[in-house]
Order: C-alpha cells, then structure tokens, then sequence
C-alpha cells in the first residue's frame, strides 16, 4: 500500500464550478500536512499548509481528518488559471516527506 | 520569500559522463534535498542531508553521490550518466520538519 494516495484525476470543470480532491496516508503517526500545485514541467509551490482545524486561503480550503486520515482541498469558484496538478504532501516529522501522485485539474471555458 | 537556485534548467549529457547539479538556498536551512520526479513514479528522494558535510541515502542513491561543503550549497553528482537518468531533478530545503518543503525550479536533465 503507498504511504499516500491521490485520486489522478484528471477532474474537468467548468469556470465557476467548485472541486475538491482528497488525499489518504497511511501512518496514523505522520504530523504535518501540505497542498502543493504544481504547473506542467515545473516545480511544485506550496499552495497551503493544513491544519487540525481546518484552514482557507482565499477560494482554497484544506482540511485534515486525523480519524479517517485524509486531507482534503476544496477549490471554490474555479479559474481557468487553477488548471494544475495537486499534490498532497505528508511528512511524518523525521526527514521522510511522502508525495501523492497528484491529482491533474483542468478548468474549461 | 526563501529562495532555492538550481543552477540549470535544461541540460543534456552523454552517456557516462560526470554531471554535477547545484543547488542553493538562501535561508539558511539546516535541511536540504536532492529528489527525481518522473511520470507515473512520482518524486523519489535521492538523498538528504541535515548539516555541513552529513548526508543520508534516500530510496533510490544508487549512481549518484553529494557533496555539502558549505550550509547554502547542495550537490547532486551524477558519477557516469546513463540514459535511465534523464529525469526532472529537483532540489528542496526546509529549516524544521514541520515545515512545508521549498523547491528550486528544476533541472531537466536528458542523458542520451
């Protein structure tokens, strides 16, 4: 079983349409938790931390449910420039990040 | 803004020659990164190291060493490029494992 997992999509919305993606990791020990984007051949940007209870930025919310261990990103309001792929990241507080596979969005006209 | 610089963005190498990839970080964190990302195996830690002069493997170090000889500069070595190396590397810094990754913008290296 993979330390993470993502759903690889790829999620086609309309502009304006809201989409969420989640993401479940495996040790119940791991203690931080992070969203990346991540534009075709670039590096990934960490577009937000997540927190125990739950955090927004803007039209992006991130939530951590530590009892079913999965994160999720809640995209409201969908702009053609959100077409990316999501990353979900977890680091288990040692010097092991694990990576999902990344989850590739794709925001129509 | 914590800045990560890899020094090439694209290159390409022959078949076994010696490839070196720099990385700097300009926040003076303890922890720095060398990571693969290929499509369908995801990102894949080459090695890590924690301080000047340490380092760890990480799952996949075989035909690549590191140098750290000064807290700001990661190395990554290629010793003798093979074609299953061409790859998007990317290094990363953090100062504290609680800590979201910071990520240079890459090198796409081709190694024909």
């Amino acid at each position: 079983r993979k330390e993470v997992e993502q759903d690889p999509g790829p999620f086609n919305v309309p502009e304006g349409a809201t989409v969420a993606f989640n993401c479940t990791y495996s040790n119940s020990a791991s203690q931080s938790f992070f969203w990346y984007r991540q534009d075709c051949r670039k590096e990934p940007k960490l577009l937000m931390s997540v927190y125990s209870s739950g955090n927004e930025d803007g039209r992006f919310t991130a939530q951590l449910n530590r009892a079913s261990q999965y994160i999720s990103l809640l995209i409201r309001d969908s702009k053609l420039s959100d077409s990316a792929t999501y990353l979900c990241v977890v680091n288990d507080n040692f010097n092991k990040f694990y990576f999902g596979s990344g989850t590739k969005l794709n925001v129509k006209p | 803004d914590v800045k990560v610089t890899q020094s090439s963005r694209y290159l390409v190498k022959r078949t076994g020659e010696k490839v070196f990839l720099e990385c700097v970080q300009d926040m003076d964190h303890e922890n720095m990164f060398w990571y693969r990302q290929d499509p369908g195996l995801g990102l894949r830690l080459i090695y890590f190291s924690y301080d000047v002069k340490m380092k760890e493997k990480g799952d996949i170090p075989e035909g690549y060493s590191v140098s750290r000889e000064k807290k700001e500069r990661f190395s990554l070595i290629l010793e003798s490029a093979s074609t299953n190396q061409t790859s998007m590397y990317l290094c990363a810094s953090i100062r504290e494992f609680d800590s979201p990754l910071h990520f240079g913008n890459g090198t796409r290296l081709t190694v024909t």
